[in-house]
């Protein structure tokens, strides 16, 4: 099965609110990352969050996680047009090499 | 060099011909990862590669599909006798040792069987 699964939506707003998106996974993790992908090319890391953290900052972006819930989110705070991306959470186990992607939020900022 | 690298950036096939990506990641970077993307969907492992071990080849989806890496250098993706479902984007990403570290991807090939 796969880790790492964002809520399956696809974000609309305006410029200037705020962005949030969740993920969800099954196992325990090492870390979560998040990442930006721009009209289906590469993908920019945005975020890592370890297990033993619960929030992070990163300039306009906050990532918090819960493992008790097995849940992680991002928020996109005073959205901009450049934030138009789909964004993708990615788990990393112990004793995995691999990231392990969900499906991705798609997120228009209307200007 | 400055990020990872890879090419060609678009390849149009013909369905049953063999095609080459080819990935060439941040210097220094022991940790090689292949994925393929298809057109709306999230990430499919293919391949990991770290330093002189074994690969984890365990996300190939057939036989048809290999990778090479030479050392902690240039890995190839080779893909025979195409068919349409394999087309996709092919990311290559990069990092420095292992567990935890960030890691760095390519603009992807985007690879169309016709």
């Amino acid at each position: 099965s796969q880790q790492g699964e964002e809520d399956p939506q696809a974000l609309s707003i305006q410029e200037g609110e705020n962005a949030t998106m969740n993920c969800s996974y099954k196992t325990s993790i090492n870390n979560l990352q998040w990442y930006r992908q721009n009209s289906g090319r590469g993908l920019v890391h945005l975020i890592l969050i370890r297990s033993n953290e619960r929030e992070k900052h990163s300039g306009r972006l906050r990532v918090t996680l819960d493992t008790s819930k097995k849940s992680s989110s991002l928020l996109i705070t005073a959205s901009r047009a450049a934030d138009t991306a789909s964004y993708f959470c990615a788990t990393e186990l112990y004793g995995n090499n691999r990231l392990a992607f969900g499906k991705g939020n798609q997120v228009v900022v209307i200007p | 060099g400055a990020g990872v690298s890879q090419s060609p950036s678009n390849k149009v096939t013909e369905k049953g011909k063999d095609v080459e990506l080819r990935c060439d990641p941040i210097s220094g970077h022991t940790a090689l990862y292949w994925y393929r993307q298809r057109l709306g969907q999230g990430l499919e492992f293919l391949i990991y590669f770290q330093g002189n071990s074994a690969p984890d080849k365990s996300g190939l989806p057939s036989d048809r599909f290999s990778a090479e890496r030479t050392g902690e250098s240039v890995s190839t993706l080779t893909i025979q006798r195409t068919q349409q479902e394999d087309s996709a984007v092919y990311l290559c990403a990069s990092r420095l040792g292992v567990l935890g570290n960030t890691i760095y991807f390519g603009e992807g090939s985007w690879l169309t069987v016709v």
